[in-house]
Formats: structure tokens, C-alpha cells, sequence
């Protein structure tokens, strides 16, 4: 079955440090998400990536969809305390079914201030 | 109003009780899903509904029986649940299909004793 790694899995900082985490999945991607979790609370969405080599960006937030359409990353420039929490990549199967997400294990942030 | 609301919060119940996990949106949405997610761990999908149908079931044990009332409701009914059943309870919901945003609710924090 489809499979989406995400590396790395823990990432500390100092606050105004760039963060990256990065998503590779084993076959082809329709469509990619990504969420925030922060700690206690639940998965809020970000962004969806679907074009083959798309760039999105979002104030210090920066994300990016392979030419493959296997990969994904999502870049923040100089972190803050409240960027705090665990990102998650998500991604749907191409010819996959159309409700289900693929999860990646997700990569937690910490900062420190 | 773009939340999803979840009961209880907080569960704890013993192998031999049935409870039942309530979920509510009134986005229009109509595909809800139910996933369940242990500490430091990616949200597993267990079920999804497609307009009030049953579309998807990963293989969840049947201890696990999920309900739609209608298209604003999303129940998940528990039944003889083991230990390690434990875990946030998280249902979600998204306009149509993967290629959309999910919504997540806050989550019901399950401890089976």
C-alpha cells in the first residue's frame, strides 16, 4: 500500500532559525496536504498542494510539491515560538480512493526562545 | 461556522461497557470520517462516510460501529473495548472527497481500564 515518510521526526530550533520537513511518498500523489497539530491539540489544515511542481507560500511558510509528484516540503523562514507543534504531510493515492489521506508520521517542532 | 464539535472530551470506561462518541458539523459538509490517533502518532483512518453512506472501513474491529444519523451527525458506538484501544478519538469532515480540506473536531480522549 501507498506509504508517505516524513522526515525527520523531531526538529528543536531557536526561535529565528529556518525549519524544514520533508514528505517522500512510495508512489504518485493526486494532491498533497499539509496540517498543524500543536501539542494537546488537533489537526488544523494549511495548505493543499496539486500541480506538479507547485510553490505555495503562506507568510514565513513556504511549500513545495515535487516534479515526480512523490515528494513535498514545507520551509519556514526564522521560526517563532508559536510555529511550536507537529507538522503532518497528507497525501491521496493517484487512482487511489477519493476520501482517503495517506498520513505522513509527522515531524514536532520545538523552539526555543 | 467552520468547527466541528466532538463528546464527550473525556471518556473512561471498562471492557464491558458501551458508550458512544458523538461528532457534529453544519458546514454542508458531506464526507466525515472518524480516525483515531495514538501519542506521537499520524491520525489512522478507521472510517469514512460519503453522504450518510459508509464508504470506507479499514478493517476496524467490530467492537468499533459507526453511525450517521444524518448528514450533520457522526456517531462511532464502542463496544467491549480492549486497553489498547485507548487514544484521541478524532472525526473530521471535508466538503467532498480528498481533494478537500478536512476539518478536524477537537478530539474525545479515550482511556478503556
Amino acid at each position: 500500500g501507498q506509504q508517505v515518510m516524513q522526515i525527520p521526526q523531531y526538529q528543536h530550533v531557536q526561535e529565528g532559525e529556518d525549519f524544514t520537513t520533508y514528505c517522500n511518498s512510495s508512489t504518485t500523489l493526486s494532491n498533497i496536504q499539509w496540517y498543524k497539530q500543536r501539542p494537546g491539540g488537533h489537526p488544523v489544515f494549511l495548505i493543499q498542494l496539486v500541480k506538479s511542481g507547485e510553490v505555495k507560500k503562506q507568510k514565513r511558510l513556504t511549500f513545495q510539491f515535487g516534479e515526480a509528484k512523490k515528494n513535498s516540503s514545507l520551509h519556514i523562514t526564522a521560526t517563532q515560538t508559536t510555529d511550536v507543534g507537529t507538522y503532518f504531510c497528507a497525501g491521496r493515492q493517484s487512482g487511489g480512493s477519493n476520501y482517503k489521506l495517506t498520513f505522513g508520521k509527522g515531524t514536532l517542532l520545538t523552539v526555543n526562545p | 461556522d467552520t468547527e466541528v464539535t466532538q463528546t464527550p472530551k473525556h471518556l473512561v470506561m471498562g471492557m464491558t461497557n458501551k458508550k458512544s462518541l458523538k461528532c457534529e458539523q453544519h458546514m454542508g459538509h458531506r464526507a466525515m470520517y472518524w480516525y483515531k490517533q495514538k501519542a506521537k502518532k499520524p491520525p489512522e483512518l478507521m472510517f469514512v462516510y460519503s453522504y450518510e453512506k459508509l464508504s470506507i472501513n479499514e478493517s476496524v474491529p467490530s467492537r468499533f460501529s459507526p453511525e450517521c444519523p444524518n448528514s450533520s451527525l457522526l456517531n462511532l458506538h464502542l463496544h467491549a473495548l480492549q486497553p489498547e484501544d485507548s487514544a484521541l478519538y478524532l472525526c473530521a469532515s471535508s466538503l467532498g472527497g480528498s481533494s478537500y480540506e478536512q476539518y478536524f473536531g477537537p478530539g474525545t480522549r479515550l482511556t478503556v481500564t
